[in-house]
């Protein structure tokens, strides 16, 4: 079947510091991927997105890439800020699941000043 | 363009008690999303509805059922609400198309006593 895996959380930074958040899958055919964010006491929000192998999206400072051979899509940020804090979750969509998101569980990243 | 609007904001009910969660999007979008957010287990999908005129069940039905009224609108409702359905909702709508990501409304946040 279709699944997601993030580190769990919550994640506590300083600011500036560089930031992973591990994020794996497993999937029938080819997914799409995405990382969304929802900031508290807000709906979510496309932070990005990659639909193919070897892709990279990007925003706002943050990155991932499409790693076919791990199955993985980890989110990464060079020098993290105090307004970063927020939840971020991994998501796939599969055409045979009619494109409906299969999320992980969401990692809480709280950056310190 | 408002994008994805939910209403109400927040709502308390008493155990048995019915309601209707109300979704509307201007963007054209063909499917529509039910989730709900309980704090540490991320999003459940609770119903989609792929195209106007049709709906699915996803992980979570029981206890709830849903109106794709038309293009633009995606109802919830609570036939008789149980403290278990205390929960954060959220609608979603999706585009056509391979590779589109979903848009998400601002939230019910729904208390059940």
């Amino acid at each position: 079947g279709n699944s997601v895996t993030q580190m769990e959380g919550p994640v506590t930074l300083s600011e500036e510091a560089f930031l992973t958040i591990n994020c794996t899958y497993t999937a029938t055919g080819y997914p799409s991927l995405f990382w969304y964010v929802q900031y508290p006491g807000e709906g979510l929000q496309l932070l990005l997105k990659a639909t193919k192998a070897d892709d990279k999206g990007s925003n706002k400072g943050f990155e991932a890439t499409y790693r076919k051979e791990t199955t993985s899509f980890h989110l990464e940020k060079g020098s993290v800020q105090v307004s970063d804090s927020a939840v971020y979750f991994c998501a796939l969509s599969v055409m045979d699941s009619n494109y409906q998101l299969i999320w992980g569980a969401g990692t809480k990243l709280i950056i310190k000043p | 363009n408002a994008g994805v609007t939910q209403t109400p904001k927040f709502q308390v009910l008493k155990t048995g008690q019915s309601m209707t969660l109300q979704c509307a999007q201007d963007m054209n979008h063909n499917s529509m999303y039910w989730y709900r957010q309980d704090p540490g287990m991320g999003l459940r999908l609770i119903y989609y509805s792929a195209s106007e005129g049709t709906t699915d069940k996803g992980e979570v039905p029981n206890g709830y059922n849903v109106s794709r009224l038309n293009k633009r609108e995606f109802s919830l409702r609570l036939e008789s609400a149980a403290p278990s359905q205390t929960s954060v909702y959220f609608c979603a709508s999706r585009p056509l198309g391979n590779y589109n990501e979903q848009f998400f409304g601002p939230g019910t946040r729904l208390t059940v006593l």
